[in-house]
């Protein structure tokens, strides 16, 4: 099994353009979740989606909209890139069943808007 | 929002030495878990914890939940430069379904 991979790793932007991120998991997962990690400020929810066709806001989701039409794939898009949008962007995912809530995180992608 | 507070934020200590980290929060959690993540990673869970008292080993790592179930620690034993990484803590969100995290202890191990 792959786990949770992202697309891509790493991307430069100009302020205003746009793109999607990418994430997959081959675990039959009904959660998943994106969150960004910047120095200093740990881990912080953007969107998650508890299943199929859902999604709900986070902590931060100004700027960004995400989409989970197929169970196995979850998008993060920025519309009009900000350079405060510079980060880190994991995604995780976790089985809905169970208590311990343990997640299962991709290895990043790391963005850098200019 | 239930905050995760962690302590110290940066750790540099030599191999062999022990050391201890800690996670408090003002709330009650049903359960608290903790993550090390190794630099360019993501995240790995390294135990979870869910009742108050609760000591659980993991080979030189022990994690200790708080009576109260409002804090945690992580005690490492004679580390390693294997161990070097930022540690979080992270417990269940208000909605149940995500998780909130701390900002991490990041450590340094050196030969």
């Amino acid at each position: 099994n792959a786990g949770v991979t992202q697309t891509p790793k790493f991307r430069v932007l100009k302020t205003g353009q746009s793109m999607t991120l990418l994430c997959a998991q081959d675990m039959n997962h009904e959660y998943m979740y994106w969150y960004r990690q910047d120095p200093g400020m740990g881990l912080r929810l953007i969107h998650y989606s508890v299943g199929e066709g859902t999604t709900a806001k986070g902590e931060v989701p100004d700027g960004y909209n995400v989409s989970r039409l197929k169970k196995q794939n979850f998008l993060l898009g920025l519309e009009s890139a900000a350079p405060s949008q510079t980060s880190v962007y994991f995604c995780a995912s976790r089985s809905g069943t169970g208590y311990a809530l343990e997640q299962f995180f991709g290895p990043g992608t790391r963005l850098t808007v200019l | 929002t239930q905050l995760l507070e962690q302590s110290p934020q940066f750790l540099s200590i030599q191999e062999g030495e022990n050391l201890t980290v800690y996670c408090n929060s003002s709330s009650v959690f049903s359960s608290l878990q903790w993550y090390r993540q190794e630099p360019g990673e993501g995240p790995v869970l390294l135990v979870t914890v869910v009742t108050g008292g609760e000591v659980k080993k993991l080979k030189r790592l022990t994690f200790q939940f708080g009576d109260a179930r409002k804090d945690s620690s992580l005690h490492i034993t004679a580390a390693q430069t294997g161990d070097t990484g930022l540690y979080l803590c992270a417990g269940p969100s208000n909605s149940g379904y995500a998780l909130n995290f701390g900002k991490g202890t990041s450590l340094l191990v050196t030969p």
